[in-house]
């Protein structure tokens, strides 16, 4: 079974301190996303990886960055967390850059900043 | 701006049928996608639409119109575990996608 695991599901920090939230991809899948979800609001895309240490900024990217050194692995670092980061956090992956290019996503991690 | 509408909240009764509306407004298409998801789980696909017309598959159905930049997924024969959110995201003329809020489907026996 194919998956996208997001190392935690749910974390609690306070402001100013360093997040870091795991993605692993076990597809061979090129292509990684982090997305945030909040409430009567669309997916907004965070960064994006098309290849191994490459990184593009999405629609929201201020406050984040992230890092790709293996295919499999994107990570998503919140250098100084402040409380409107609150949100659940979506990874996926998927291939290629053609077709339909289906996304496979994790389960979410859920982060409180207090 | 990009915008894509789709309703809040829909109610339906099990065994019955549903139709999810989304309308969309992008610089330019490059096809459509309907995703389900489940309170506190991932989004999971279910149809992607890149042509005028229906594509069935089991119970659940999607239509796309292009030139009335709308859609709809249509969900046959209501089960107790449809109830989920559904997502509809169009992808642009840059192949990024831009997502629609949601549509929370209750179903009631």
């Amino acid at each position: 079974d194919v998956k996208v695991t997001q190392s935690s599901r749910y974390l609690v920090k306070r402001t100013g301190e360093k997040v870091f939230l795991e993605c692993v991809q076990d597809m061979d899948h090129e292509n990684m996303f982090w997305y945030r979800q909040d409430p009567g609001l669309g997916l907004r895309l965070i960064y994006f990886s098309y290849d191994v240490k490459m990184k593009e900024k999405g629609d929201i990217p201020e406050g984040y960055s992230v890092s790709r050194e293996k295919k499999e692995r994107f990570s998503l670092i919140l250098e100084s967390a402040s409380t409107n980061q609150t949100s659940m956090y979506l990874c996926a992956s998927s291939t290629g850059n053609s077709g339909a290019n289906v996304l496979t996503f994790g389960a979410g991690s859920r982060l409180t900043v207090l | 701006g990009q915008n894509i509408d789709q309703p809040t909240e829909m109610t339906a009764t099990e065994g019955a049928i549903v139709q999810i509306n989304c309308t969309y407004q992008t610089s330019g298409f490059n096809g459509l996608f309907w995703y389900q998801q489940h309170a506190g789980e991932a989004p999971t696909f279910l149809s992607y639409n890149v042509l005028d017309g229906l594509e069935e598959k089991g119970r659940f159905s999607s239509f796309l119109s292009r030139s009335k930049g709308y859609s709809y997924l249509l969900l046959k024969e209501l089960q107790m575990k449809d109830s989920a959110s559904y997502l509809c995201a169009v992808r642009d003329s840059n192949y990024q996608l831009i997502w629609g809020a949601g549509t929370k489907l209750i179903i009631k026996p």
